[in-house]
């Protein structure tokens, strides 16, 4: 089946700190990946995707390749900002339906 | 315009009220979607309807009554809920080559 696991959080960083939050995918088929972003008290944003292997997703400085040889969508960032704190969502896309990891949580302090 | 708006941001309602939560997509998007979300969870998929048919019902209970009266158009109807139902209610939408989904701000929703 289809699932997608993310490590565990929370995550707690320095202002331009280097993020990294790992996720893994597990699908039957060919995904998409997507990174989804929730800040608090609102809904869930694309923040970035793939569509095929070797893709790499970019958008506001934070970055994920799709790896199927490790079947991975890491999502990193070069320096984070204190704006950068919400919960980071991965999730793969197969046919009409969403996987979504179980979101880690990040706080960049000042 | 990449906007799903979703109707009311805030619901308290009690365990015999009869409410419903609405949702709207003017992007031609022909799959939509509604979420549950608990704190500090990812999304659980509920319904989703395709050219406003349903096609996936993930085993929700009958008191969570879904329409889809048009195109651009998504309610959720609630009756006789328990507080355990109380959570943040997300709409998505989707379509097209890319078929990315698209959510809405949320209902939150409280279960007295």
């Amino acid at each position: 089946g289809n699932s997608v696991t993310q490590m565990e959080g929370p995550v707690t960083l320095s202002e331009e700190a280097f993020l990294t939050i790992n996720c893994t995918y597990t699908a039957t088929g060919y995904p998409s990946l997507f990174w989804y972003v929730q800040y608090p008290g609102e809904g869930l944003q694309l923040l970035l995707k793939a569509t095929k292997a070797d893709d790499k997703g970019s958008n506001k400085g934070f970055e994920a390749t799709y790896r199927k040889e490790t079947t991975s969508f890491h999502l990193e960032k070069g320096s984070v900002q204190v704006s950068d704190s919400a919960v980071y969502f991965c999730a793969l896309k197969d046919g009409n339906q969403f996987y979504f990891g179980t979101g880690t949580s990040l706080t960049v302090i000042p | 315009d990449t906007e799903v708006t979703q109707t009311p941001k805030h619901l308290v309602m009690g365990m015999t009220n009869k409410k419903s939560l609405k949702c709207e997509q003017h992007m031609g998007h022909r799959a939509m979607y509604w979420y549950k979300q608990k704190a500090k969870k990812p999304p659980e998929l509920m319904f989703v309807y395709s050219y406003e048919k349903l096609s996936i019902n993930e085993s929700v209970p009958s008191r969570f009554s879904p329409e889809c009266p048009n195109s651009s158009l998504l309610n959720l109807h609630l009756h006789a809920l328990q507080p355990e139902d109380s959570a943040l209610y997300l709409c998505a939408s989707a379509w097209g080559a890319e078929n990315i989904q698209y959510f809405g701000a949320g209902t939150r929703l409280s279960v007295l």
